[in-house]
């Protein structure tokens, strides 16, 4: 079965501080993994998203993380505003039939207290 | 450049109807997808059409239909509604729907089964 596990399901993180979201994938296609941000009342936005021939990639105060071996990639989020309070799914492409679409984790709310 | 649109953004229907979702792709992108989204949860994938062709299906019932216009532009219809269908619809873009490039998803279609 393919899925992607997700975790935290809630995270509450202080203004200033580093927010850790991890994700592992199974029986998954491997050669791209976004990252999505969801504000309420709207669809998820693409923030950031890794190829598995790159360990890291950042961009600005978001970071992908990446480990082959252990099939995990996470996200972190540096300097953590109120302002991204929201909730962030990883995903993965789908494997054999379809191709271009994604398989979802369940999502993690994070709240950034002022 | 516009995004993603969709429409209509709320409906409400009562169960055993039929619905019609559309959405229209962003400029120069050829494929679309179809996820749905019920509270609390990641996206699900529905469809995919590339060239107006299905190019995958998800764990759907047959009650649920898409097809995709010369224009790009896409149609999910939804036939003999059940209560479990109320969820978030929503569709996506993406330049030639392989794994590798990103989808840009719309605000989605609220449904709400009465």
């Amino acid at each position: 079965q393919q899925q992607v596990k997700q975790s935290p399901q809630s995270l509450i993180v202080q203004k200033g501080g580093i927010s850790i979201i991890n994700c592992a994938y199974e029986n998954t296609a491997f050669d791209y993994f976004p990252w999505y941000q969801q504000f309420p009342g709207k669809g998820p936005a693409l923030l950031i998203a890794i190829r598995p021939d790159v360990s890291e990639k950042k961009e600005g105060r978001f970071t992908i993380s990446f480990n082959k071996s252990a099939k995990q990639f996470s996200l972190h989020i540096m300097d953590s505003q109120p302002g991204d309070s929201a909730t962030y799914f990883c995903a993965a492409p789908t494997f054999g039939g379809s191709q271009g679409n994604l398989i979802f984790g369940k999502g993690t709310k994070l709240s950034v207290k002022p | 450049d516009a995004g993603v649109t969709q429409s209509p953004t709320h409906l409400i229907k009562t169960r055993g109807q039929h619905v019609t979702l559309r959405c229209s792709p962003i400029s120069g992108h050829k494929s679309v997808s179809w996820y749905q989204q019920v509270l609390g949860q990641g996206p699900q994938f529905i469809f995919q059409y590339y060239e107006k062709e299905e190019r995958g299906r998800g764990n759907f019932p047959d009650r649920f239909s898409a097809r995709q216009f010369p224009n790009y532009s896409s149609e999910l219809n939804v036939n003999a509604l059940l209560l479990g269908d109320s969820a978030l619809y929503l569709c996506a873009s993406s330049l030639a729907g392989v794994t590798n490039q990103p989808q840009h998803f719309g605000d989605g279609t609220r449904l709400s089964i009465l």
